[in-house]
């Protein structure tokens, strides 16, 4: 079944401490971008990579970082998570980020809480 | 960039026709229209998207106006399952090349037994 999945689906950690949220899609999809979904303000881009080691800037990386080594995978670090980072992540895949009118596909995402 | 307003919410009768407007005035030529839903917190999920032409899927069909202002999502004959957020997005290119999906606020759907 084609998908994106995201790991952990629900974390609670304390502000501080490093933790990755992963994402992998089995699509072959060259796309793929972080959201952050907060009350009143929709999903706002973190990231997006346009294929391997190409990444670049949403409109809130602050506090954020990516990596894109492998095709599938787009994980999300946070180095120093702060309570303003707590919100609902979602990761997309897209065939293509430039060309034609390919959608988007979001995975299920992950609920963080920094305490 | 491009923005979208829609209206914060909607009810709509079991088994009616879904009309959910979008209003983006500010949209460009070349700048697609694309409908996605959410359900409770879940991942949004692709309904439709266009240009230029109205466009029917198995989902819904989309109507956009002759000037591309504002478009139409028709959700034929609403079910519960229906019930969501409805988000109207506008896909913009960014001056290196690549796209960006801006999101609204969205409408919330409620279908009505």
């Amino acid at each position: 079944e084609a998908q994106v999945t995201q790991n952990p689906r629900y974390l609670i950690t304390v502000t501080g401490k490093k933790l990755t949220v992963t994402c992998s899609q089995n699509m072959n999809h060259e796309y793929m971008s972080w959201y952050r979904q907060d009350p009143g303000l929709g999903l706002r881009q973190i990231y997006y990579s346009m294929n391997v080691e190409v990444t670049d800037k949403g409109d809130v990386p602050e506090g954020y970082k990516v990596s894109r080594k492998e095709k599938r995978n787009f994980p999300l670090i946070l180095e120093s998570p702060s309570p303003n980072q707590t919100s609902l992540y979602f990761c997309a895949s897209s065939l293509s980020g430039t060309g034609g009118s390919s959608e988007q596909y979001f995975g299920p995402g992950t609920r963080l809480t920094v305490t | 960039d491009a923005k979208t307003t829609q209206p914060p919410s909607m009810d709509c009768a079991e088994g009616r026709a879904a009309n959910l407007p979008c209003n983006h005035s500010t949209i460009s030529g070349n700048e697609y229209v694309y409908w996605y839903r959410q359900i409770h917190s879940q991942g949004p999920q692709y309904i439709i998207h266009g240009l230029k032409n109205n466009e029917t899927n198995e989902m819904a069909s989309l109507i956009i106006t002759e000037d591309r202002k504002s478009s139409t999502l028709i959700l034929p004959h609403a079910t519960l399952r229906d019930t969501a957020v409805y988000y109207c997005i506008v896909r913009v290119l960014r001056t290196s090349g690549t796209y960006k999906y801006i999101f609204g606020t969205g409408t919330r759907l409620k279908v009505l037994a």
